[in-house]
């Protein structure tokens, strides 16, 4: 099946700094990738929609200078949480849709940001 | 807009015990409905989903029926095994490139031998 994969699993960072997340489709190419944050305990929460070739499509309430993402190529998004503080620490989980493939989303393994 | 609301784990089970996992939805229309798996270190497989009300969904011993007088879709698994140890996540909505998927907290089910 297809696979989506997630650079790095887990990172602990300083107050202040910038972390990257990559995320990857291995073996399929994905126009489009979906960013997801988890709290423990709760729901996923869809962040932002990742365009190849175009702007990201962010949700309400999550600010998209403070999570910038880029879709470099067909097989490849990134993350980047700018400026990162304590609250920014969560499980941030992509997803890409395999085309042609309606409803079904293929998610990579997750990232654990801790930051200090 | 979609919501989902499913049963807090944990849930520990010995293994051939029968596995039930509620899950109840709010949805503008009629959404998709799925069962998502998470096993530890990856990420999220779909393990069954169901696209119309009466619809079921199976997969790997497990079922789920779309019942849309009860806006549920429970997760049933008649003889649980170790191996399906993880957590399961319901979610309601679109996939595919028009994504508006809602997805319940999660529950996690431990299969003891």
């Amino acid at each position: 099946g297809a696979v989506v994969s997630q650079h790095p699993s887990r990172v602990i960072c300083k107050s202040g700094t910038s972390v990257k997340i990559e995320c990857r489709s291995l073996d399929f190419q994905a126009t489009t990738m979906f960013w997801y944050r988890q709290f423990p305990k709760q729901s996923l929460m869809l962040m932002a929609t990742s365009n190849e070739g175009s702007k990201a499509t962010y949700e309400q309430g999550v600010e998209k200078d403070k999570f910038l993402i880029n879709h470099a190529s067909l097989t490849l998004s990134t993350l980047t949480v700018t400026s990162a503080h304590p609250e920014d620490s969560s499980f941030y989980i992509c997803s890409a849709p395999l085309a042609g493939g309606a409803d079904t989303q293929y998610f990579g393994p997750g990232t654990r940001l801790t930051v200090l | 807009g979609n919501s989902v609301t499913q049963m807090e784990g944990p849930v520990t089970l010995s293994e051939e015990a029968f596995l039930t996992i509620n899950c109840t939805y709010t949805a503008t229309g009629y959404p998709s409905l799925f069962w998502y798996v998470q096993y530890p270190g990856e990420g999220l497989q779909l393990l069954l989903k169901a696209t119309k009300a009466d619809d079921k969904g199976s997969n790997k011993g497990f079922e789920a029926t779309y019942r849309k007088e009860t806006t549920s879709f429970h997760l049933e698994k008649g003889s649980v095994q170790v191996s399906d140890s993880a957590v399961y996540f319901c979610a309601s909505g679109k996939g595919g490139n028009n994504n508006d998927m809602r997805f319940g907290a999660g529950t996690r089910l431990t299969v003891k031998p």
